[in-house]
């Protein structure tokens, strides 16, 4: 197993337009989340997944902001009519118990 | 609601320095884990130490060592030694035992070691 993957590294887009981002998490976990982390801050979680089943979304910072998690293997994360307050790195990891493995990032820009 | 505190945003050494990440935690739970990552420029979050609540015993991994100290609520990292390579922001982070397991990140500190 590789670790985390996320995927893309880095999106450029612009305002208004829809973006999704991919996490393969490592099979073994259980569990994946969504951070988001701004230029300076620490990450901030966004949302959780115990295998299928999205255990806590209240943290998605607006209705605009959506994810996935088909089959309780990989994940997505949606964000519709991107604003240019959503530029951030976007961070996805898994765990088992409190084993965690962070994947590397997708960096978002929205011009 | 869990809250981690890095009161220090950036902190500048010199090559072979000690150097001491200040790290304060709250919670209500009498069970929960803190952790320390490294994050390089690369962006990636790099696992460096994580603690129980149950466990004070300070911890020492070559030039790391860690100081948990339940009655400040604070769970420092000191580098002995610096090095450049060590230069990157350091988060503390707390999840507790029955919460999903979600992580509360500090806002972090950026450390420059300087030749």
């Amino acid at each position: 197993d590789t670790g985390v993957s996320q995927d893309p590294r880095h999106k450029i887009t612009k305002r208004g337009q829809n973006v999704t981002f991919r996490c393969d998490p490592i099979s073994e976990h259980n569990r994946l989340y969504w951070y988001r982390q701004t230029l300076g801050q620490g990450p901030e979680f966004l949302t959780y997944f115990q295998n299928e089943a999205q255990l806590e979304k209240s943290r998605l910072l607006s209705d605009r902001f959506s994810a996935e998690r088909p089959k309780g293997s990989f994940s997505t994360l949606e964000i519709q009519r991107t604003e240019q307050g959503d530029s951030a790195m976007y961070l996805c990891a898994s765990s088992y118990g409190t084993d965690y493995t962070f994947g590397s990032g997708t960096r978002l820009t929205v011009v | 609601a869990q809250k981690v505190t890095q009161a220090q945003t950036e902190i500048s050494v010199v090559e072979k320095e000690d150097v001491t990440l200040d790290c304060v935690y709250e919670t209500r739970d009498t069970t929960y884990y803190l952790f320390w990552y490294k994050q390089p420029p690369s962006g990636e979050l790099v696992f460096l130490i994580r603690r129980n609540s149950f466990d004070e015993q300070n911890e020492i991994s070559g030039r790391y060592s860690w100081n948990f100290q339940k009655s400040t609520s604070s769970f420092n990292f000191t580098i002995t030694a610096s090095q450049v390579v060590d230069s990157a922001v350091y988060f503390c982070a707390l999840t507790l035992d029955n919460a999903g397991n979600m992580l509360t990140f500090g806002g972090g500190t950026r450390l420059m070691v300087k030749p």
